[in-house]
Order: C-alpha cells, then structure tokens, then sequence
C-alpha cells in the first residue's frame, strides 16, 4: 500500500496569507489527524477528522482549521499567518477503531512551512 | 502540553553498542508508542506497547513499560549508522467516552551513531 502523502512538501508564505495544506492518507484509512511541529513546543496536536466531521481538537486558535473529503483525504487550513507558524506539519492516517489513537498512527513526510 | 519526556536529549555512542533512551510521563495512559523521526522529515513508527504489556520487542528494538513509575525505555541492540535519528515517546490517554487529544509527545531524544 502507498504511504500517507502530503503536498506540498515545502511552502513559503509571508504573514498576513493563508495557507492550506493537503494529505492522503493510507488507502482504507479513515481518520486523519494533523500535528504541528517547532523546534520550541515540539509536536502538538491539532486535531482529528473522521468521516468528514472534525472528532478531537487540540489547543490552537480558530486561524487553524480543516475538513475532510467523502474519500478520506483531508486539508488544513491556516487563515492570516503569523511568523511563529513556521513549522513541520504532518498528517497521520490510523485505522478507526473506537479510539485511532489507541493504534498505529502513520505519519506522512509533512509539509515545511515559512512565514516571512 | 507535553506529557511525555524523553532522557537523554542527546546520545553518542559507537556502532554496534546498544542506546537505551528513557521516557517518563505524567498521567495514566492506555498506550505508549515510540517513533523516529530522520532529520525533520515524518515520523516512523516503531513500536506500540499497551498499558497491560510490560515487555516488547520487534526486531533489534525492545521497549518496557512501567505503569507504576510512569516510564517507559526504548532499547536499540547492536546499533547502526541508520540509526542516526530522532525518538520520540508519544502516550495516549484519552477517555474510553471520547474526547481525545491526540499523542501527546515528547521532546525526543537526539540518537547519533559514530561509525
């Protein structure tokens, strides 16, 4: 089976822009979750999408957002960047369970972003 | 928040010796799953261990978990050059009702191997 793709792999923004990102996760997969990553907070969770209904949320403001397509794949969305939104973000697919995040998560390659 | 916590930050050893990292967290888990991460790129999963397993291994990889001292070790036997990476200790410990916020991670322990 092919991995969980995202794309772009690299992006460059300046502030101020939006900025969506996109994943496909591993064929019969049906959540996706997205994780942001800096080198000061480490990897944190942004949240969760399950049958195109967003299921779990971390703690990051409503500039973050995404959805889900009736195919699983999955876009996030970054409203008016600001500079400490530079990171790596990755998506993992799991297989739903009652809890994915009681299984194997599978990361994608992640996608850079810089905001200048 | 960060639950997890990795030790060492940092390891050097030599290849062919073993590299045991440590990671400690803060509340009561359903599983623990460690993960490598190549120079920025995606993480690779390694290892899932549930929190009525004490012991697992796969491969050159051994991890346990203690659910009373909140700490769990990664052992990697016979190290290589290809292990050259990042580890990360990530824990899961949402309800049975939902509610869930994703692995919470550690900062990760930084693994060089001298050839």
């Amino acid at each position: 089976k092919a991995g969980v793709t995202q794309t772009p792999r690299y992006l460059i923004k300046t502030r101020g822009q939006q900025v969506t990102l996109s994943c496909s996760p591993i064929s019969g997969h049906r959540s996706v979750s997205w994780y942001q990553q800096t080198p000061g907070q480490g990897l944190q969770f942004l949240f969760e999408y399950f049958s195109e209904t967003q299921r779990n949320k971390g703690n990051f403001p409503g500039r973050f957002s995404g959805r889900q397509f009736s195919n699983s794949r999955s876009e996030m969305n970054v409203s008016t960047l600001e500079l400490g939104d530079s990171a790596l973000y990755l998506c993992a697919s799991s297989l739903d369970r009652d809890n994915p995040f009681r299984e194997t998560q599978y990361f994608g390659p992640g996608t850079r972003l810089l905001v200048l | 928040s960060q639950q997890g916590e990795e030790d060492p930050q940092a390891l050097s050893i030599q290849e062919g010796e073993n590299a045991t990292m440590n990671c400690s967290y803060k509340t009561s888990i359903n599983n623990l799953q460690w993960y490598r991460q190549n120079s920025g790129r995606g993480l690779v999963h390694l290892i899932l261990i549930r929190s009525n397993e004490r012991e697992k291994h796969s491969g050159r990889l051994r991890v346990t978990l203690d659910t009373s001292k909140k700490s769990s070790s990664l052992l990697i036997t016979a190290s290589r050059a290809a292990d050259t990476a990042s580890y990360f200790c990530a824990t899961d410990a949402s309800p049975l009702g939902g509610g869930a916020d994703g692995l919470t991670f550690g900062k990760g322990t930084h693994l060089i191997i001298q050839p």
